[in-house]
């Protein structure tokens, strides 16, 4: 079946380390990748996209990979700090070329001081 | 108010009500986008708009789910006959095209329903 995975586990990580989440997929043939931010509480927050034809985006302390070969997407924070902590969702598109995006069901990460 | 504003932020109804959710989009974005989330769940799509017009109406689950939007603007999303697989975040989105490369979603703080 087509799906997106990300690890339901929450990642524990100490202040100051990289933290690496993944997004898997199945199936798709995405034109692109987004990464969302959502805080308890809220509506999810865009950070990053990145395209079929990038392998890598960064952004501050965000760097993103996309690998359409493996059929997967890391997410890096890289020196991560407690305010970093927060449920990270993966959305992409499933049609190909859809405008709208389809969500994993996110991860958590604890940044503990 | 600079981002997407939705009302109200907690619902609790009883089963078989109907309730209306009301989310106002940062003026002038075209692309309106309505996403349900229940606990431990990714975001569902339910609908999106273009303009007043709704192109995709493939997410809704139900004919009891019904949406719209009036002056390109403010949209209310309606529930019949609410039952309890109704509770969820629901969340809506805007940006500011639908016909340019895969633009970035502004989210609203979403409303909990809570159907007893």
């Amino acid at each position: 079946s087509q799906k997106i995975e990300q690890n339901s586990e929450a990642l524990n990580i100490q202040e100051g380390k990289t933290a690496t989440l993944t997004c898997n997929y199945t199936n798709y043939s995405p034109a692109y990748l987004q990464w969302y931010r959502q805080d308890p509480g809220r509506g999810p927050v865009f950070l990053l996209l990145i395209r079929e034809n990038e392998k890598e985006k960064r952004k501050e302390r965000l760097k993103v990979t996309f690998d359409t070969t493996l059929k997967q997407s890391l997410f890096h924070i890289t020196a991560s700090q407690p305010a970093d902590s927060a449920t990270y969702l993966c959305a992409l598109d499933i049609s190909g070329g859809s405008y709208i995006p389809t969500f994993g069901r996110g991860t958590s990460l604890i940044v503990h001081p | 108010g600079a981002g997407v504003s939705q009302s109200p932020s907690n619902k609790v109804t009883e089963k078989g009500k109907d309730v209306e959710l009301r989310c106002d989009p940062i003026s002038g974005h075209t692309a309106l986008y309505w996403y349900r989330q229940s606990l431990g769940q990714g975001l569902e799509f339910l609908i999106y708009f273009q303009g007043n017009s709704a192109p995709d109406k493939s997410g809704l689950p139900s004919d009891r789910f019904s949406a719209e939007r009036t002056g390109g603007s403010v949209s209310t999303l309606t529930i019949q006959r609410t039952q309890q697989e109704d509770s969820a975040v629901y969340l809506c989105a805007s940006s500011p095209r639908l016909a340019q490369s895969y633009n970035e979603q502004f989210f609203g703080p979403g409303t909990r329903l809570t159907v007893l």
